[in-house]
């Protein structure tokens, strides 16, 4: 069984501009998670998409937001790109809404804002 | 203080031993999940608790819900559980706060 997958594995962009991230769940699983990592920050929550909704997001500003498609997939787009932007952006996919429900993740898009 | 608090940050063991790392936290959970990430980044899940003690192979979790603490143990350690450990705790609304991690080396 495919686990979950992200593209692009590595994305550089210019300050200014937009980013989009893709993640596709594993099979079965309807809820997708996303996360950034910046250097030296720790793992921060972004947002929670379930059933084609978002769920919560996390303390970030509205420049970052995304969506779910039908098929579960999600895109994470951050638009105005700013340099401390640049971070490891982390997808994970669970089976449904319960929050005791396991976290599986994906390998990860590294973005760098130059 | 941060809501979710590992110990060590760091920790160097010898192939053999055996490994504790400590997670408190301040905040109500619905779950305590351990995960580990290698040096290229990505995450596995190794546990998920709301209560008890839970082993896989040489690992071994356990919680104490009202003490908001848990322990990971590894058996046995060796080079390639070098890593570092994640302690996060979830809520109800699907956000997951995570520790600042722990880095382990464990020397042939």
């Amino acid at each position: 069984e495919a686990g979950v997958t992200q593209s692009p594995t590595h994305l550089i962009k210019t300050r200014g501009q937009q980013a989009t991230l893709r993640c596709s769940p594993i099979s079965g699983h309807t809820s997708v998670y996303w996360y950034q990592q910046a250097l030296g920050l720790g793992l921060q929550f972004l947002l929670w998409y379930d059933e084609g909704e978002e769920r919560n997001r996390g303390n970030f500003p509205p420049r970052f937001s995304g969506r779910q498609f039908p098929n579960y997939s999600s895109e994470l787009n951050v638009n105005a790109l700013e340099l401390e932007d640049s971070a490891l952006y982390l997808c994970a996919s669970s089976v449904g809404l319960a929050s005791t429900n396991e976290r599986f993740f994906g390998p990860g898009t590294r973005l760098t804002v130059l | 203080k941060n809501e979710v608090e590992q110990s060590p940050q760091n920790l160097t063991a010898q192939e053999g031993e055996f490994i504790t790392i400590n997670c408190s936290y301040s905040v109500g959970i619905s779950a305590l999940h351990w995960l580990q990430q290698h040096p290229g980044g990505g995450i596995v899940s190794l546990f998920m608790l709301s209560s008890g003690k839970k082993k896989h192979g040489r690992l071994i979790a356990t919680i104490n819900i009202q003490e908001k603490h848990s322990s990971l143990h590894i058996t046995a350690s060796h080079p390639r559980d070098s890593a570092v450990y994640i302690c996060a705790v979830g809520g109800s609304q699907g956000n997951l706060i995570f520790g600042k991690g722990t880095k382990l080396s464990v020397k042939p």
